[in-house]
């Protein structure tokens, strides 16, 4: 596709729950990062892959939080036991090679925790 | 570590009239990027400018223009002549040069009214 596509738009999940967030980069890119944007704030690092090498994952807020990209293109993020604080926007974004450049972002996942 | 601030929440103004977004910044790097995104209703961000710290030159691009000035650590973006198209919330970002992580401020909301 031309875009990041991110899927599915939005998910409501029952507190305890496990989801799985998906991520289809720009066919080419190398970088592919997840963010969570919070209502009304700005977007906060998750983690960052570099082809299928998971070099950064400190932003992950616990360990409830996992992320893959097996063949280092489309990626997962997976959040188990979801608790309310985890409602967010999740933002993938890609870019062709790595830091500083400009990144492609998705159109995001809304999680609703209830 | 990095702090973006954007002290306006939310602006808004008529057709037209020229509007400007303040942005400070903090960071311990002597090198960085400074970043403006645009984050339409439909909630992709999408790239607008990259600027490096040690070229403090102001740019235009059409009706955008950016003012950095390192003294005073801001980077503000100012929309002339505005358009109803251009509501959305905008960001400013920071990364260092040898970093991927980008650091978001809160975000401005612009509304242009017919």
């Amino acid at each position: 596709g031309a875009g990041v596509s991110q899927s599915p738009r939005y998910k409501v999940a029952k507190r305890g729950q496990d989801v799985a967030l998906r991520c289809d980069p720009i066919s080419g890119h190398v970088s592919l990062f997840w963010y969570q944007q919070a209502l009304g704030q700005g977007p906060e690092f998750l983690t960052y892959f570099q082809n299928e090498a998971q070099l950064d994952k400190s932003g992950l807020p616990s360990d409830r939080f996992f992320a893959e990209r097996p063949e280092g293109s489309v990626s997962t993020l997976k959040i188990q036991r979801t608790q309310q604080e985890d409602s967010a926007v999740y933002l993938c974004a890609s870019s062709h090679t790595g830091g500083g450049e400009k990144l492609f972002f998705g159109s995001g996942t809304q999680l609703s925790v209830l | 570590a990095q702090k973006v601030t954007q002290a306006q929440t939310e602006i808004s103004v008529v057709e037209k009239e020229d509007v400007t977004l303040d942005c400070v910044y903090e960071t311990r790097d002597t090198t960085y990027y400074l970043f403006w995104y645009k984050q339409p209703p439909s909630g992709e961000l999408v790239f607008l400018i990259r600027r490096n710290s040690f070229d403090e030159q102001n740019e235009i691009s059409g009706r955008y223009s950016w003012n950095f000035q390192k003294s005073t650590s801001s980077f503000n973006f100012t929309i002339t002549a505005s358009q109803v198209v251009d509501s959305a919330v905008y960001f400013c970002a920071l990364s260092p040069v040898d970093d991927y992580k980008l650091s978001f401020g809160a975000g401005t909301t612009v509304t242009v009214r017919a």
